[in-house]
């Protein structure tokens, strides 16, 4: 069985600070994707990556492909309220889209 | 706002019962992904659509069933509902026939009672 760890599962801090979060897998995948999620609302594409090494930046967030495609992470600077959310990441293995991925997310709180 | 609508929006229904839950993609998208989230799980992937034909399954019920229509939206049934059906029902649309980015409708909230 595919999995996808999402660390930390919860993190709390204030404004201004930075944060990183994890997803970590054991397996190779062809694309991952990183999601936000409000309360309540729909998850909302923030990236996708392909290429093992790859890095993009998205203002003040930063997203990084492992070498290896196994791993990923995403990296806040001078956090804001507004990025309060759930942080999902998901991955795509190879074959059809039942090898969709789906870590448990991060809920991030940034506290004014 | 991703393209994607969901109707109804909040559905309240007694065990027992039926309920159809609608999807329409965004323009041109022609795969659609319907989700299960409650409270104490993920993102469960349930069932997968492209242009009309079922693509893949996750972990649907046998008493949830799908379909998508010639106009590309797509409608969940789901049936002989249980108090821990309440959930999240999300469609998700995509260009593509295979796994990759997806764009998410706001969700339909069930709570059956």
């Amino acid at each position: 069985t595919q999995l996808l760890e999402q660390s930390p599962q919860f993190l709390s801090i204030q404004e201004g600070e930075n944060l990183t979060v994890y997803c970590n897998s054991s397996s190779v995948f062809s694309s991952l994707q990183w999601y936000r999620q409000e309360p309540g609302e729909g998850p909302v594409l923030l990236v996708t990556v392909v290429t093992g090494g790859e890095v993009k930046k998205l203002k003040r967030l930063t997203f990084q492909f492992g070498d290896a495609r196994k791993d990923s992470s995403l990296h806040i600077t001078a956090a804001q309220p507004g990025d309060t959310g759930l942080y999902l990441c998901v991955g795509a293995a190879q074959g059809g889209s039942e090898k969709l991925v789906f870590g448990k997310g991060t809920k991030l709180t940034v506290n004014p | 706002d991703s393209g994607v609508t969901q109707t109804p929006k909040h559905l309240i229904t007694a065990t027992g019962q039926r309920v159809t839950l609608r999807c329409s993609p965004r323009s041109g998208d022609l795969s659609v992904y319907w989700y299960q989230q409650s409270l104490d799980q993920g993102l469960q992937f349930l069932i997968q659509y492209y242009n009309g034909e079922e693509r893949a399954k996750g972990n649907i019920l046998e008493r949830f069933s799908a379909q998508q229509f010639p106009d590309l939206h797509s409608e969940l049934n789901l049936s002989s509902l249980e108090l821990g059906d309440s959930a999240l029902y999300f469609c998700a649309s995509s260009p593509l026939d295979g796994p990759g980015e997806q764009y998410f409708g706001p969700g339909t909230r069930l709570t059956v009672t």
